[in-house]
């Protein structure tokens, strides 16, 4: 089983439209979680971290269950500038070991 | 967060043939991380690169096919050895930031081997 599963998409929405991902994850003891976002041909960068009081930023939303193991991003009002991947990533119980999900594809249309 | 200047951006090499990536981060850092993303893939960890030590290499990743130098806190430099078109892929390197900011990364080699 991967550390790490996402559905891969595509992801084709409307701007304006709210779109949501999810991702879960099989270690219990993960201790950090994140959501990067990856333009094409362009290096993982880091979109928000996800603390397990949930967390907003602008019109993203991060929410983390650990009981269910699993974390999402709501993006709300959706912009063609959010057209990417967004990777799902957690942080061993170690502290040093990332994982990192295969990604999800989303492109909003105009 | 750092600043890492990856380099070569990309490179075309004929097989057989070895490419050394490098990364120069703008601050001293412990940790140097290596990770390969090959296409439609995920990202999928190397090796870690510490600074005056032997580089940790996760399994399926060897040293001889991998060799990583680590000379100072700043810098690091991946090898890839003896290609073969199944090593066309991304090469990302990254450092670790704060707890709650996860990896920064480099901006990637492209790599192509024909």
């Amino acid at each position: 089983r991967k550390e790490v599963e996402q559905d891969p998409g595509p992801f084709n929405v409307p701007e304006g439209a709210t779109v949501a991902f999810n991702c879960t994850y099989s270690n219990s003891a993960s201790q950090s979680f994140f959501w990067y976002r990856q333009d094409c041909r362009k290096e993982p960068k880091l979109l928000m971290s996800v603390y397990s009081s949930g967390n907003e930023d602008g019109r993203f939303t991060a929410q983390l269950n650990r009981a269910s193991q699993y974390i999402s991003l709501l993006i709300r009002d959706s912009k063609l500038s959010d057209s990417a991947t967004y990777l799902c990533v957690t942080r061993s119980n170690t502290g040093n070991q990332f994982y990192f999900g295969t990604g999800t594809s989303l492109t909003v249309i105009p | 967060s750092a600043v890492i200047s990856q380099k070569p951006s990309r490179d075309i090499c004929q097989r057989g043939t070895s490419l050394t990536i490098q990364c120069q981060v703008d601050s001293q850092v412990t940790m140097m991380f290596w990770y390969r993303q090959q296409p439609g893939q995920s990202l999928t960890l190397i090796a870690t690169a510490n600074q005056g030590s032997e580089a940790t290499y996760e399994s399926g990743f060897v040293i001889d096919k991998f060799p990583i130098s680590r000379p100072n806190l700043t810098f690091s430099t991946l090898t890839v050895s003896n290609m073969s078109p199944e090593d066309s892929s991304i090469y990302l390197c990254s450092v670790e930031g704060a707890e709650d900011y996860g990896y920064t990364f480099g901006s990637g080699t492209r790599l192509t081997v024909v």
